[in-house]
């Protein structure tokens, strides 16, 4: 089976643009979650999708947003990008949500780097 | 207090080592315990996935979890080079729309 894929793996972006980080899921995976990984910071929670439906949200600016398709597939979008937005952006995927402990399973991330 | 607190090493030890990787965490609601192993360049992989209190073990790799102290181990046998990593630990409550929460690893480097 395969795991879960991210796209792209490297993007380097000025300050003031916007990006788009693709992500799909393991196969029959209803449960999408995004996380920033920053040297600092550890893991921090951006937010989770289950059936195209954003069930919980981290503590980011609203700059941060995010979808997910019928597929399962998902999307996050980071606008006006700042110098600390740079970071590794995690992916993860899991059966039927965390919440009821179906535990997450993380592709290898996009490294972004804003300059 | 940050909910969960892991020492964030780096910890090196001798190949054949047991290796001992320690959570504290404060929020009793957390019901669903897990290790991950991170190595550079790639995302975090489930090695050990426990729910409430008790032993599992996997191979070389034990977990353990103490919920009346709110501590949680991973206990690695016989280690390897190849077990040189980042370990993160991480926990969830099993009600509510709750994520996942994450310590912030321990680097681990076994010496050949």
């Amino acid at each position: 089976k395969a795991g879960v894929t991210q796209t792209p793996r490297y993007l380097i972006k000025t300050r003031g643009q916007q990006v788009t980080l693709s992500c799909s899921p393991i196969s029959g995976h209803r449960s999408v979650s995004w996380y920033q990984q920053t040297p600092g910071q550890g893991l921090q929670f951006l937010f989770e999708y289950f059936s195209e439906t954003q069930r919980n949200k981290g503590n980011f600016p609203g700059r941060f947003s995010g979808r997910q398709f019928s597929n399962s597939r998902s999307e996050m979008n980071v606008s006006t990008l700042e110098l600390g937005d740079s970071a590794l952006y995690l992916c993860a995927s899991s059966l039927t949500g965390t919440d009821t402990g179906s535990p997450l399973h993380f592709g290898n991330g996009t490294r972004l780097t804003v300059t | 207090q940050k909910e969960v607190e892991q020492d964030p090493g780096p910890l090196s030890v001798p190949e054949g080592a047991i290796v001992s990787l320690n959570c504290t965490y404060s929020n009793s609601a957390f019901q669903y315990f897990m290790w991950y192993r991170q190595y550079s360049r790639k995302g975090p992989e489930l090695l050990m996935y426990t729910y409430s209190s008790g032993n599992k073990e996997d191979g070389r790799f034990t977990a353990q979890v103490d919920k009346s102290s709110k501590y949680i181990s991973l206990f690695i046998r016989d280690s390897q080079p190849s077990d040189s990593a980042t370990y993160l630990c991480a926990m969830s409550r099993n009600s509510g729309n709750t994520p996942l929460v994450f310590g912030k690893g321990t680097r681990l480097s076994v010496i050949a």
